[in-house]
């Protein structure tokens, strides 16, 4: 058990590029978060995964992030046409659908900045 | 809808105080749950504990303590004896049984402890 893994650490984009982010959650977890995280505030959930279906999705989230989950592995978020707003950290989190003890294990993050 | 609101932005302490982190939340739910994560510099969220609404007991692990107040709607969380490595940002958390987007963080306190 190695951890949810997020990759890139840090992205820098000139705005009106594309960047895509990719997370490897926990082996055999098969629920797959993605949260964004602005400095001083608490994250904030924009969309997760049962197996490889996207469930829910943030009102937060426009038309330019799309997320996938081909397989119900791993899970790449991406952004279109980024924006200086969109400067922020993107977490990763997975966890195991156990009922009463589910609990989310959260990856080191994605430190995006739009110049 | 959910919410947490952490009051203490930051907080100072000197090493070996006792120091407790409050945490109040909304929540129209009979049943839900609640959780202290602690984010560190590298940014990981590590997760410190789950209670259930229904589960009014305190907890104490270690030097960690938890005190839920169904009756106030508070779920504080006091460190004992602080320490330098206990510096970072906590944060408290709430979700209902759905998870999903109704997994909700608070803004987190900054806690910094001094040598």
């Amino acid at each position: 058990d190695t951890g949810v893994s997020q990759n890139p650490r840090h992205k820098i984009t000139k705005r009106g590029q594309n960047v895509t982010f990719r997370c490897d959650p926990i082996s055999e977890h098969n629920r797959l978060y993605w949260y964004r995280q602005t400095l001083g505030q608490g994250p904030e959930f924009l969309t997760y995964f049962q197996n490889e279906a996207q469930l829910e999705k943030s009102r937060l989230l426009s038309d330019r992030f799309s997320a996938e989950r081909p397989k119900g592995s791993f899970s790449t978020l991406e952004i279109q046409r980024t924006e200086q707003g969109d400067s922020a950290m993107y977490l990763c989190a997975s966890s195991h659908l156990t009922g009463m003890n589910e609990k989310l294990f959260f990856g080191s993050g994605t430190q995006l900045s739009v110049l | 809808a959910q919410k947490v609101t952490q009051a203490q932005t930051e907080i100072s302490v000197v090493e070996k105080e006792d120091v407790t982190l409050d945490c109040v939340y909304e929540t129209r739910d009979t049943t839900y749950y609640l959780f202290w994560y602690k984010q560190p510099p590298s940014g990981e969220l590590v997760f410190l504990i789950r209670r259930n609404s229904f589960d009014e007991q305190n907890e104490i692990s270690g030097r960690y303590s938890w005190n839920f107040q169904k009756s106030t709607s508070s779920f504080n969380f006091t460190i004992t004896a602080s320490q330098v490595v206990d510096s970072a940002v906590y944060f408290c958390a709430l979700s209902d049984v759905n998870y999903g987007q109704n997994f909700v963080f608070g803004p987190g306190t900054r806690l910094s402890v001094l040598p």
